[in-house]
This record gives structure tokens, sequence and C-alpha cells, in this order.
């Protein structure tokens, strides 16, 4: 998994298959999550969010997993397919402070082989 | 997609010379940003915008300055380029800075080579 704020690990998946990307969050009183995918040579795509104020949600054939508790994220990928490799980076966005600036994590690397 | 460009899209120059990337939007959205993304740091904030002729520093706002006249552009000047400031810029933009009602949008980049 990754920490906002330290290197980036590599996941290789087969085709098919699930994947879990987890990120580890650094602020408590973070309230908004987004996960992006960042395909070689473009910029960071939404994928899906959440609220701290739900513990789970879902998209098409991605979900999105919060433990508050321990300050955790998670993507889940269903089925994954090779047009799914690309870079996976949570964002966190504090509930205070004024700005409402997100803090990004430097990704995961997802590589689905065929 | 969003309606964000980026321009240039790369652009190599030399130490010491002055760099202005551009970005432009056709959404409306009240806020922009500048980010450079460089391994093993992820995104990092340069400078954002909350309305024309409004903006305020990020957390790598040193040699670089912005400048934003219009609702849909937002330009982001090195004065002085040093081999330092070789990175890739993005551009987002997002409707409010409320995050829990807001999102931000990426442009595709610009990679700029200092030499």
């Amino acid at each position: 998994g990754e920490s906002v704020g330290l290197h980036l690990p590599t996941l290789s998946v087969q085709e098919g298959d699930n994947s879990i990307i987890n990120c580890a969050y650094s602020n408590s009183a973070s309230d908004y999550f987004i996960w992006y995918k960042q395909e070689s040579g473009k910029g960071p795509q939404f994928i899906i969010d959440i609220r701290s104020n739900m513990d789970k949600r879902q998209g098409q054939r991605v979900t999105v997993l919060l433990n508050k508790t321990v300050k955790h994220l998670s993507l889940q990928i269903a089925a994954t397919q090779p047009g799914d490799s690309a870079v996976y980076f949570c964002a966190e966005t504090p509930a205070s402070g004024g700005s409402y600036i997100p803090t990004f994590g430097r990704g995961t690397s997802l590589i689905v082989h065929p | 997609d969003a309606g964000i460009t980026q321009s240039p899209r790369h652009k190599v120059t030399e130490t010491g010379t002055p760099v202005t990337l551009r970005c432009h939007q056709t959404e409306n959205h009240r806020y922009m940003y500048w980010y450079r993304q460089d391994p093993g740091h992820g995104l990092r904030l340069i400078h954002y915008s909350y309305g024309v002729k409004d903006t305020d520093k990020g957390e790598v706002s040193d040699g670089y300055s912005v400048s934003r006249s219009k609702t849909e552009d937002f330009l982001l000047t090195l004065e002085s380029a040093t081999s330092s400031q070789t990175s890739v810029y993005f551009c987002a933009i997002s409707e409010s800075t409320r995050a829990s009602t807001d999102t931000q949008y990426f442009g595709p980049g610009t990679r700029l080579t200092v030499l």
C-alpha cells in the first residue's frame, strides 16, 4: 500500500483478477477523499470519491472503502482489465483550515497482465 | 473530459529564461490550480486562484508567479527558469473549494525541461 507522502509501490495482477490498492492518510481531520487514475503521459482522472460520513461507496467496477479508525482508504477494482494499468493515487482534504486544498499521495502503479 | 487545455504541451528552455505556461478552461469554474509532479513527490501545489485576480500561494510557490485576468485563463510564469523547475506541470479546476461538494479536474499537463 501507500502512505500519502511516501514512495511508489507496484501491484501486478492478471487480467480478470480483482485488484486492491491501499492508501494510508495522515490527517484525522480529513473529511473528503478522492481516488485518481493517471495513465502514462496524461493528467490525473477522477475515479471515485467518498466523504468521511461513509464507509463504502461503489461505482462501475470500483469500490472505495474508508476506515477512519486506522486512517486507511482502499480502492477495489473488479475484473481488472489491461486498460486499468496506470498509477492510482488518493487525495485527502481537511474539513477545516480554510483552504480545503487536497493533499495527494504519490501513487501505486497497477500493472495488468493479459 | 473536463474542458481544460494546457499550452504548450512540451517546452525545452535554458536556465535564466522566462517561461509562461497557460491553462484554459471552458467550464466556467471559479477555482484553478497549478501543480508540479516529480518522481517521488507526487502532486505539489504551486499556486491557486479563487477568482479573477484572486490568487494564493501553495506549498512550492518560490520562483513562480501566476495571473488570472479572465475566468477561463490561468497563467503560470517562471521569471527565471532553473534546472530544479524541470517537471511536469498540471493545471486543475474545481467549482468550489468546499471539498465535500467538489472535485478537482486536471488538464493534460505540460512537460518542461530547463537545460
